[in-house]
């Protein structure tokens, strides 16, 4: 079953501007992922951030979570062209062993 | 350069016929998973192996069979049984089970069913 969602499905922005995309989740987890996956290619992993981390930082990126609304972001900041991919997050359910489940993903644009 | 490789990254399978994708890792990674994509939805796991002659089921594993011989390679089979197998497959490794540690993945295989 999908356990995250991410929002917007697809957001389209200017070089320069920065993309913040959204991802929910249904049950308690112990680390939230996010992954980066240029068009036909395999995905890269961006960012982990445990249940008791509130933020994390690494490089233009930012990531958020907060474990009361079962939500977390990723603002990437000043974007790049080659920004343009597909980001999803992962999590891992605690009742679901250690494995993680994807979210359908959100789509970025960067036009230059 | 130490990674995942995963070949052909094309496949044709004709109907009724079963197929076999390579993944092989030279990372020395204890953990390797196989997950399906389809187009908009995010990917499913199919089949992990947390060590060398032990494999267990995902959330689709019907359709596919899977072998683990040796840490390195992780190879998956699409049976006949597998009613819809056009997909892009994505092979994975991690240091430890997933959730803790981060994963790294192939190139993926997409594979067509003509």
């Amino acid at each position: 079953s999908q356990q995250g969602e991410e929002d917007p499905q697809a957001l389209s922005i200017q070089e320069g501007e920065n993309a913040t995309m959204n991802c929910s989740y249904k049950t308690s987890i112990n680390n939230l992922q996010w992954y980066r996956q240029n068009s036909g290619r395999g995905l890269v992993h961006l960012i982990l951030i445990r249940s008791n981390e509130r933020e994390k930082h690494s490089g233009r990126l930012r990531v958020t979570l907060d474990t009361s609304k079962k939500s977390s972001s990723l603002l990437i900041t000043a974007s790049r062209a080659a920004d343009t991919a597909s980001y999803f997050c992962a999590t891992d359910p605690r009742e679901y062993g250690n494995k993680l489940v994807f979210g359908a993903g959100t789509i970025l644009r960067v036009k230059s | 350069d130490g990674g995942i490789t995963q070949s052909p990254k094309y496949l044709f399978r004709k109907e009724g016929q079963n197929v076999t994708l390579s993944c092989e890792q030279n990372l020395n990674h204890d953990a390797m998973y196989w997950y399906r994509q389809d187009p908009g939805q995010g990917l499913r796991l199919i089949y992990y192996s947390q060590i060398v002659n032990d494999f267990q089921k995902g959330d689709i594993a019907e359709g596919y069979s899977v072998s683990r011989e040796k840490k390195e390679s992780f190879p998956l089979t699409v049976t006949s049984a597998q009613k819809n197998p056009t997909a892009f497959y994505l092979c994975a490794s991690s240091i430890g089970m997933l959730g803790n540690t981060e994963a790294f993945f192939g190139q993926g295989t997409r594979l067509t069913v003509v």
